[in-house]
């Protein structure tokens, strides 16, 4: 089945430093991918999403490329602030049995410091 | 416009009880789906609803069910509740639940089962 695998956390930077999270990705079809972003006591926000391959999807500072040739979709951000302190899931999105679903990686826990 | 709205955002129940949670989507949104949220097996899916009909479901038990109102209004219900069941749920509704379609989640419905 689908599945997507992202780094562990938690990930501590200081404020201005650079961001990679990581994330990769199984999947049959050719699926969409997204980045969400959850504050604590607090759903799940889109950050950002790819439908296709070489796609770049952008928010806030935040980038990610969907690499279909290394099923990768790593999350990047050059200048990290104190409010970006959160828990970030990578997703994708099938069309699959008739329906939708998302797929999400375990969550990176970002804490960024003065 | 008024995001996901999820009724009630606490609850604490007994084993063996019922509970049912309620999920209002964005106005015009007509697909809605379930998620469940634990620290030791992260965001798993349980089931998506369109126009009514079930399109998808997760791996959940049958003590698991859902429906969706012509309104779009969904709720799910979880009987003989065990202390596993403990978790955040959570609802998202897109406007057709096609893979590209980005999900929009609520404040999800936090579950104590004592």
């Amino acid at each position: 089945g689908d599945s997507v695998t992202q780094m562990e956390g938690p990930v501590t930077l200081s404020e201005e430093a650079f961001l990679t999270i990581n994330c990769t990705y199984t999947a049959t079809g050719y699926p969409s991918l997204f980045w969400y972003v959850q504050y604590p006591g607090e759903g799940l926000q889109l950050l950002l999403k790819a439908t296709k391959a070489d796609d770049k999807g952008s928010n806030k500072g935040f980038e990610a490329t969907y690499r279909k040739e290394t099923t990768s979709f790593h999350l990047e951000k050059g200048s990290v602030q104190v409010s970006d302190s959160a828990v970030y899931f990578c997703a994708l999105s099938e069309f699959t049995g008739g329906g939708n679903k998302l797929t999400f990686g375990t969550g990176t826990q970002l804490k960024v410091e003065l | 416009k008024a995001g996901v709205t999820q009724t009630p955002r606490y609850l604490i129940k007994t084993r063996g009880q019922q509970v049912t949670l309620s999920c209002s989507p964005i106005s015009g949104h007509r697909s809605v789906s379930w998620y469940q949220q634990t620290p030791g097996q992260g965001l798993q899916f349980l089931f998506e609803y369109f126009s009514e009909t079930q399109r998808n479901k997760g791996n959940f038990p049958g003590r698991f069910s859902g429906r969706q109102f012509s309104n779009s209004r969904s709720e799910m219900n979880v009987s003989t509740l065990e202390l596993g069941d403990s978790a955040l749920y959570l609802c998202a509704s897109s406007l057709d639940g096609a893979r590209s379609t980005e999900a929009f989640f609520g404040q999800g419905t936090r579950l104590t089962v004592v």
